[in-house]
């Protein structure tokens, strides 16, 4: 069965480095997502990518974050300058079509010391 | 805009209790709605959807109804197991202006299943 995948399962960077988060959504999907999850808290909508560029971002989202897709599988999350407070699991998403399900990766647990 | 209510949780029960969470929702249209599951230390799973009023969504003895005239969506199990231990979330998704599309999540449901 298709599924997202996402590397690293674990990242631990030091407050202030950039970190890349990859997700490799499922193949013929066209909308793709990234989502965290605060430890213990509820799972939040960072950005929506369709056609190649943003189509929706949350507050949470700022100029600290940014998504590409570098070519025709990968799908990155790039943190520039990480805080404490990004500490956080991220998931990818990606659903084939407007109003279908969002199929999940397993997600990045990210730590920043 | 766009929201879910999910019951606080935790909820605890003991197996072969009969399991409920409510969830319900905002929406300008008609959203499609969902239940994911995230076991622990696993990402998010979807468990089952219904995509109009009046459908039932259904899996491994789980269901929910959509029920739009409550903008409802619980989730139901008549006989739960420990492995159903889990955090449940409702979620909908409904096309937005300008072509975008964000599935909207509650805020989970920490179930306990005690033997």
């Amino acid at each position: 069965e298709p599924e997202v995948t996402q590397t690293p399962s674990h990242q631990v960077t030091q407050m202030g480095q950039e970190v890349i988060l990859r997700c490799v959504p499922i193949s013929n999907h066209l909308y793709f997502y990234w989502y965290r999850q605060i430890l213990g808290q509820k799972v939040e909508f960072l950005v929506s990518f369709y056609n190649n560029e943003i189509s929706e971002k949350s507050e949470i989202f700022d100029d600290q974050f940014s998504v590409e897709r570098p070519d025709g599988s990968n799908f990155t999350l790039k943190i520039r300058s990480t805080k404490l407070e990004d500490s956080a699991m991220y998931f990818c998403a990606s659903s084939r079509l407007i109003d279908t399900e969002a199929f999940f990766g397993q997600g990045t647990r990210l730590t920043v010391v | 805009g766009n929201s879910v209510t999910q019951m606080e949780g935790p909820v605890t029960l003991s197996e072969e209790a009969f399991l409920t969470i409510n969830c319900t929702y905002t929406a300008t249209g008609y959203p499609s709605l969902f239940w994911y599951v995230q076991y622990p230390g696993e990402g998010l799973q979807l468990l089952l959807k219904a995509t109009k009023a009046d459908d039932k969504g259904s899996n491994k003895g789980f269901e929910a109804t959509y029920r739009k005239e409550t903008t409802s969506f619980h989730l139901e199990k008549g006989s739960v197991q420990v492995s159903d231990s889990a955090v449940y979330f409702c979620a909908l998704s409904e096309a937005r202006g300008g072509g975008s599309y964000i599935p909207t999540f509650g805020r989970g449901t920490s179930l306990i299943v005690h033997p």
